[in-house]
Formats: structure tokens, C-alpha cells, sequence
């Protein structure tokens, strides 16, 4: 079965640059959910979009913007890097079943190693 | 806001053993999911087991089974005849439903289990 697809893997920027990170989540899916898991810690939620709108927003700095395309995928741009978004970045994707009962599981990528020198 | 707390930053198990994670979370919610995530070294991050707050049967998934007490808002993890596959970094996470099920994961800071040959 397809999975989330994160691109690059593995990323190295100097501070100040700016990077951009893709995903392409599972096919037919209509939600991303993007988190920034630094180094020895727990995943923090970032933003999320449902069917190409902001659905949700968590802890991303200003510098960090993102959205999510025609055909789903999504891209998080960050600007003027800083030591400490060095971090994996994970994507999830899920199929929003709006039942009462209903269960969106999170499918997760590999995510994205960045590591700003 | 929700929380997660894992009070046990690090475990160690025999093979073969039994070994049980803990895992308590503070919600005015009274619909929601709670779930345990693995994360071995590829940095992965693989469901393990969820568990439907409306459910009173805790949930079971081969050698994986929780203690869900919802009074006491605790859901801990029980792995039975440990593999030194499991060895990983655990972490519990909430989510809420909201009816839109869009809703993002909050991560607990995560138990790092070792087994032991």
C-alpha cells in the first residue's frame, strides 16, 4: 500500500537560509498534519489542512509557513533558520470520515532530517 | 488544553518478560482517542495500539494490551513476552474528536524501553 511520502530526507542548511520541505500523503487522503520532533523530544504539532485549507494551527513560528495543493500535497517553507529548527519534521496524512464515531487514523511519513549549521 | 505525561523517561526488560509503561492525561474532554506510538532508531513512528475513550474494553493488539482507566484519566501499556524488536522510544498521545475529525496528536515526552538478551 502507498505511504506518506516526505522529501528530502535529510536536508542541511546554514542559519539564515530557507528551506522547504515537501509531503505527499497517501492517495485520496484530504488532510496533513505537519510536526517538529527536536532531538531527544516529543513531536509538537505545527499546522494542519484539510482539503487545501488551514484547518488547524499549533506552535510554528512566524518565520515557518505552509499549504497544501490542488492535488494535496503540502510544503512547509521556512525562513531565516536558526540552530534550533534542527529537527525531524514528520508529515501524517489522513481520510476524514465525518460519523460521529468515526476514527481518522495519522498515517506518518519517514520524515525530514534538517539540520541548520 | 490537553496533556500528556509519562513519568518513566527510561525502562529496561528482560527478553522474554513483561513490562508495563505508564501513561496518565488531563482532558475536559469527554469523547477522544488515546493511542501508543513506537519509535525505534529508523526514527519511525509506528501505531502500536489505540483505544476509543467511549470503549470500557481496553484494547489488545497481539503481545500489546492497555489499562485504560478513564476516571483516572491513566492508559498504560503492557508488552508481554518482550522481543528485543521492541526496543524503542514509546510515547502515549491524545486526540480529541471533535466531530470534524481533524484533530492534531498531542505526544506525552516518551519512555524509552530497552530489552535486555
Amino acid at each position: 500500500a502507498a505511504g506518506v511520502i516526505q522529501s528530502p530526507r535529510h536536508l542541511i542548511k546554514e542559519k539564515r537560509e530557507t528551506a522547504t520541505l515537501k509531503c505527499y500523503p497517501i492517495p485520496r487522503h484530504d488532510t496533513v498534519y505537519w510536526y517538529q520532533q527536536g532531538p531527544g523530544q516529543d513531536p509538537q504539532f505545527l499546522i494542519s489542512f484539510y482539503e487545501k485549507m488551514q484547518s488547524d494551527k499549533g506552535s510554528i513560528p512566524d518565520r515557518f509557513s505552509a499549504q497544501q495543493f490542488s492535488d494535496y500535497h503540502s510544503e512547509l517553507n521556512m525562513s531565516s533558520l536558526e540552530l534550533g529548527d534542527s529537527a525531524l519534521y514528520f508529515c501524517a496524512s489522513s481520510l476524514i470520515d465525518w460519523g460521529v464515531s468515526s476514527y481518522n487514523e495519522q498515517f506518518f511519513g519517514p520524515g525530514t532530517r534538517l539540520t541548520v549549521l | 488544553a490537553q496533556t500528556v505525561t509519562q513519568s518513566q523517561p527510561e525502562m529496561s526488560v528482560q527478553e522474554a518478560e513483561t513490562v508495563t509503561l505508564s501513561c496518565t492525561y488531563d482532558t475536559s474532554e469527554n469523547n477522544y482517542y488515546l493511542f501508543w506510538y513506537k519509535q525505534p532508531p529508523s526514527r519511525q513512528m509506528i501505531l502500536v495500539i489505540r483505544q476509543e475513550a467511549y470503549k470500557q474494553q481496553n484494547a489488545t493488539e497481539n503481545r500489546f494490551s492497555v489499562n485504560f482507566q478513564k476516571a483516572a484519566k491513566s492508559f498504560s501499556l503492557k508488552i508481554s513476552d518482550s522481543q528485543l524488536g521492541d526496543t524503542a522510544m514509546y510515547f502515549c498521545a491524545f486526540m480529541k474528536h471533535q466531530g470534524s475529525g481533524n484533530t492534531p496528536l498531542v505526544f506525552g515526552k516518551g519512555t524509552r524501553l530497552s530489552v535486555i538478551a
